[in-house]
């Protein structure tokens, strides 16, 4: 299985913000990297696929990067309704892996 | 707008089989893949594996033993079977389509499933 690492594991930070996440997976991949946004008691929502093409309807402070083995998301500056868990999910291959998530936390 | 909705049974004893059900509405589910993944605080977000209009499987290594996912496109569901569970089975159930056997767009909202006696 591709293992994914995200870190920081958890971050705080202010209103209007720019952050950084960081996903790492165990072997080379095509972009297959999709981010997605999970708030207390909801599903994941998908925010960017193929590491960097935003899902239609996200706002676009939400950005996603990266090749081969190291990808980032970059919110540009932090709005109320940004703070919740980020994961990372790999579909280069079978079985389809996430990172553990990172936690966005208000400062 | 495509919605997916998990129903099932939200205990259930170990030893016996876990039974979902994810009834689809919104659009057709010809030509996609269908996922079942889980969530709990140990093991985080897993996928359980996935099922194609035509019937097709793809299932996690970890869990392939124990797993049966079947599809009928004419009643707009897919399903879960997972037998033999333990407490380590109890998290959270997801029902999700695959965007082309790749990242999910569409999420049910999700179904807590414990096992206990």
């Amino acid at each position: 299985d591709i293992q994914m690492t995200q870190s920081p594991s958890t971050l705080s930070a202010s209103l209007g913000d720019r952050v950084t996440i960081t996903c790492r997976a165990s072997q080379t991949l095509n972009s297959f990297l999709a981010w997605y946004q999970q708030k207390p008691g909801r599903a994941p929502k998908l925010l960017i696929y193929q590491a960097s093409s935003l899902q239609s309807g996200v706002p676009s402070r939400f950005s996603g990067s990266g090749s081969g083995t190291e990808f980032t998301l970059t919110i540009s500056s932090l709005q109320p309704d940004d703070f919740a868990s980020y994961y990372c999910q790999q579909y280069d291959d079978y079985p389809y892996t996430f990172g553990q998530g990172t936690k966005l936390e208000i400062k | 707008q495509v919605q997916l909705q998990e129903s099932g049974p939200g205990l259930v004893k170990p030893s016996e089989t876990l039974s979902l059900i994810c009834s689809v509405s919104g659009g057709s589910m010809s030509f996609y893949y269908w996922s079942w993944i889980r969530q709990s605080p140990g093991r985080g977000l897993e996928w359980i594996g996935d099922v194609y209009h035509s019937g097709s499987t793809n299932y996690n290594p970890s869990l392939k033993s124990r797993v049966t996912i079947s599809v009928d496109t004419s009643s707009h569901q897919f399903s879960l079977r997972l037998n033999s569970v333990t407490a380590a089975d109890t998290a959270v159930y997801y029902c999700a389509r695959e965007w082309q056997q790749y990242y999910f767009d569409y999420w049910g909202q999700g179904l807590l499933v414990t096992v206990s006696s």
